[in-house]
């Protein structure tokens, strides 16, 4: 099992260009999660998805879309990106249930000049 | 509003040395308590989760208990390679759904 794959891994933009960021798990976890990772903050919830066809706010969704694409795959697309959003951005999955452990992706590393 | 708190930031050890790591929380009812480890350039990993004041769990050299109010980790006799960044997390309910609310974490470095 791969776990939570991400990609990519490194990414530098413009302000005002586009990205996807894209995430897929192969454990069968029902729900995903994007978060970012900024110095000093700990990670902050972007976007989850409860369950497939769902997707609902988390603590800083402004400037941020996401699609769950299947139950596999969970993307988080940066419309026009802005230097506030240069950060580390994570993907995760759960199973949603009782024990509600979290597996984490390696990240992307974003910088927007 | 709940908030999760973890101490000291950083920590320098010998190999050998035994140490704890705080974190102390406020949420309203506690559903569980996760301790995450973090390498440099790499996603958190999973480490514990506990559900309840009194609860303990080990893995290693660590072990993590909890209280009302607050979690230790502790790490008896570290090597190099437990050198990382310690997240602890709380689960909290907000607008209806579960979610993780993170502590900053504190950087462990042992050294041989």
């Amino acid at each position: 099992n791969a776990g939570v794959t991400q990609t990519p891994k490194f990414q530098v933009l413009k302000t005002g260009q586009s990205m996807t960021l894209q995430c897929a798990q192969d454990m069968n976890h029902n729900s995903m999660y994007w978060y970012r990772q900024d110095p000093g903050m700990g990670l902050r919830l972007i976007y989850y998805s409860a369950s497939e066809g769902t997707t609902d706010k988390g603590e800083v969704p402004n400037g941020y879309n996401v699609s769950r694409l299947n139950k596999r795959e969970f993307s988080l697309r940066l419309e026009s990106a802005a230097p506030s959003q240069t950060s580390v951005y994570f993907c995760a999955s759960s199973d949603g249930g009782i024990t509600y452990e979290q597996y984490f992706g390696p990240g992307t590393r974003l910088t927007v000049t | 509003e709940d908030q999760v708190t973890q101490s000291p930031e950083a920590l320098r050890l010998q190999e050998g040395e035994s140490s704890s790591l705080n974190c102390s929380y406020t949420v309203s009812g506690l559903r569980g308590l996760f301790w995450y480890r973090q390498d440099p350039g790499k996603g958190p990993e999973f480490l514990f989760t506990l559900y309840s004041a009194g609860e303990e769990k080990e893995k290693e050299r660590l072990k993590a208990t909890l209280t009302k109010k607050e979690s230790f980790l502790h790490i008896t006799a570290p090597k190099p390679e437990d050198s990382a960044t310690y997240l602890c997390a709380v689960q909290a309910w907000r607008s209806g759904f579960q979610k993780l609310v993170f502590g900053t974490g504190t950087r462990l470095l042992v050294s041989p």
